[in-house]
Formats: C-alpha cells, sequence, structure tokens
C-alpha cells in the first residue's frame, strides 16, 4: 500500500535549524519531493530528491535514503516567514507522474 | 517555470447542483492533474487529465462525480456534479514542467463551499 508519515507539528525558534523528517512505503519510487504551503496558498516546489544523500538550496537542505525510505527537510537560520505546512510527496513509478502526498507538517516559528 | 490561472478562484454552491472549474496554463504542458484539498488535510489526487482521451481517476474518484475535459496542452477542466456538502474543499490543477520533469506546479486553486 503507499504510505507517507510525517510529524503532524512542530515548534521551533527563530534563527534555529529545524529538522522535519519524512518515511514512505509506495507503490515503486521515482523521485521525493517537498512542498511548502502557507495557509490558504497553494503549495510551492522546495526540493526534488531522486538519488540517496544530499541537496542543498540556500537555507533549505533535503536528503534521502531510498534503501530506508526516509526523507528529511532542514531548514536553518529559520525565520518567522517560514512557519507554514511542509508537504512530503513521493512520484510513483508508474510512468505518469502520479504523485502522492503526505498529510504535511505544519511548522510554528516563534520569536 | 509554469504559470496556472484557476478560475472561479472561490465559489458557495447550493446541494445537487454542479460547479466547472477551469484551469489554464501560460505553456503547453504534457501532464496536467486534479488535486482536493479539504480542510486541514493534504492533498489527495483525483485524477490525471489527458489531452485528446478520457482522464484516469484514482480509487473512489469516477467520472460521472468528477468529469474532466483537457482539449488541448494547455486548458483543463473539472465538474464537481451533483454537489453534496462533503465536496466543500479546495480543488487544484497541477502540471509538471516541462523541462526535466521534476517540478510540479500548482494552481491558487478554487475554494469550493457546498450548503
Amino acid at each position: 500500500g503507499q504510505n507517507i508519515d510525517q510529524p503532524t507539528e512542530m515548534t521551533a525558534t527563530e534563527g534555529a535549524i529545524v529538522q522535519i523528517n519524512c518515511t514512505y512505503q509506495t507503490s515503486g519510487f521515482n523521485g521525493l519531493f517537498w512542498y511548502q504551503q502557507h495557509a490558504g496558498e497553494a503549495p510551492t516546489f522546495l526540493s526534488y530528491n531522486v538519488l540517496d544523500g544530499l541537496e542543498e538550496k540556500g537555507r533549505f537542505s533535503s536528503f534521502l535514503s531510498r534503501s530506508k525510505g526516509y526523507s528529511y527537510l532542514l531548514l536553518k537560520e529559520l525565520q518567522m516567514k517560514d512557519s507554514a505546512s511542509y508537504l512530503c510527496a513521493v512520484r510513483e513509478d508508474t510512468g505518469g507522474f502520479k504523485t502522492i502526498f503526505g498529510a504535511g507538517t505544519r511548522l510554528f516559528v516563534k520569536a | 517555470s509554469a504559470v496556472i490561472s484557476q478560475k472561479p478562484s472561490r465559489d458557495i454552491c447550493q446541494r445537487g447542483t454542479s460547479l466547472t472549474i477551469q484551469c489554464q496554463v501560460d505553456s503547453q504542458v504534457t501532464m496536467m492533474f486534479w488535486y482536493r484539498q479539504q480542510p486541514g488535510q493534504s492533498l489527495t489526487l483525483i485524477a490525471t487529465a489527458n489531452q485528446g482521451s478520457e482522464a484516469t481517476y484514482e480509487s473512489g474518484f469516477v467520472i460521472d462525480k468528477f468529469p474532466i475535459s483537457r482539449p488541448n496542452l494547455t486548458f483543463s477542466t473539472l465538474t464537481v456534479s451533483n454537489m453534496s456538502p462533503e465536496d466543500s474543499s479546495i480543488y487544484l490543477c497541477s502540471v509538471v514542467g516541462q523541462g526535466d520533469g521534476h517540478e510540479q506546479y500548482f494552481g491558487p486553486g478554487t475554494r469550493l463551499t457546498v450548503t
């Protein structure tokens, strides 16, 4: 079956580092995505991992271990505007670019 | 990147009626999807909109309830038929970028409330 797990909520302090974990079990694998979604807005693309390892993009980094079915999103130098939901999503290897989303992690950044 | 617009942005509809949501992309895209996001929940894939053929529906979604059109590579519509309050949700159009296919973009969404 398909299952993507991530924590429901996290709280962190401005300027700190936070790691949001995601584990998955899906029908095939063709890439893992992280999206940011502010309340009332559409999701915006943050990162994509298809090979094991760390992808760094500014304050945001994403890690993937395919053998463990595990990923994390690392946010550094947290800012208040980073308060949002972070969605982990897996693209299945069905040839049709079908992407399954986790329930999302609501991150609260406090001063 | 792809810029996606949706119409209407929001609507309040009566039970038993139907609403058609339009999705327009500023460039030709092969892969186009329709998602639903119920309050406080993540995104659920409704169907893949195929150009020139019938849409591919996910488990739990059927063509009679959610008919989809895709007349060309830049436009699609999703109709929510015979609505009930349980259909109250945000409906989002999404496309895969024409580059390496790594990026998936979302429209601003249509917020539907059924009374």
